[in-house]
């Protein structure tokens, strides 16, 4: 049973549009990611959260935005999808025993 | 910042056989280790780890111990089957409070 949830599992959308990936977890954990994985490739952090209002930029470049506004909320923003955001983008958050993954967003910019 | 060397794939063994899947690491300090898997078409799971040195992880038949000599964190199994295909991620944390993950390797069991 999954603890932390992404929607949607599957997304197509048209170049230049403005797009949210949820991420949410009901484990009151502080500590929050986001990682962008490619097929075959390895897992890259953007962005990660160690609490409400707390927000910080990862090793990969990327040009979208997140928000940490309750602590079980953690939804990543792209203004302006482009073909270049083609990936996978998963969710995780860390308690005393390691981290949680949720199943991941395949995002298609067309 | 802390990094693994994980070895490459894909792997591909028939069912019932052993399985190394190595891994080294470098960190600043003593990084607790995890060994991650993703199915296909899931997110990824933890699948065992170890805290400190000589400790070794274990689950699912699947067994790891945490060498600080040489930096390594080898997984093993000693008969694997059709529903271990997956990929897998070797990772150190450390005081970093970020997770470093490996290329992963794939691994494809035959039946």
């Amino acid at each position: 049973e999954a603890d932390i949830y992404q929607t949607p599992r599957y997304l197509v959308i048209g170049t230049g549009k403005k797009i949210t990936l949820e991420c949410s977890q009901t484990m009151g954990h502080d500590k929050m990611y986001w990682y962008q994985q490619d097929p075959g490739m390895e897992l890259h952090l953007i962005h990660y959260s160690y609490g409400v209002n707390s927000t910080e930029k990862g090793d990969l470049s990327s040009e979208s935005t997140v928000s940490r506004i309750r602590t079980e909320h953690f939804p990543l923003t792209l203004e302006s999808a482009r073909p270049s955001h083609t990936s996978q983008y998963l969710c995780a958050s860390r308690g005393n025993y390691g981290y949680t993954f949720g199943s991941g967003t395949r995002l298609t910019v067309v | 910042g802390n990094s693994v060397t994980q070895m490459e794939g894909p792997v591909t063994l028939s069912e019932e056989a052993f399985l190394t899947i190595n891994c080294t690491y470098t960190a600043t300090g003593y990084p607790s280790l995890f060994w991650y898997v993703q199915y296909p078409g899931e997110g990824l799971q933890l699948l065992l780890k170890a805290t400190k040195a000589d400790d070794k992880g274990s689950n699912k038949g699947f067994e790891a111990t945490y060498r600080k000599e040489t930096t390594s964190f080898h997984l093993e199994k000693g008969s694997v089957q059709v529903s271990d295909s997956a990929v897998y991620f070797c990772a150190p944390s450390g005081s970093a409070r970020q997770l470093t993950f490996g290329s992963g390797t794939q691994l494809t069991v035959l039946p």
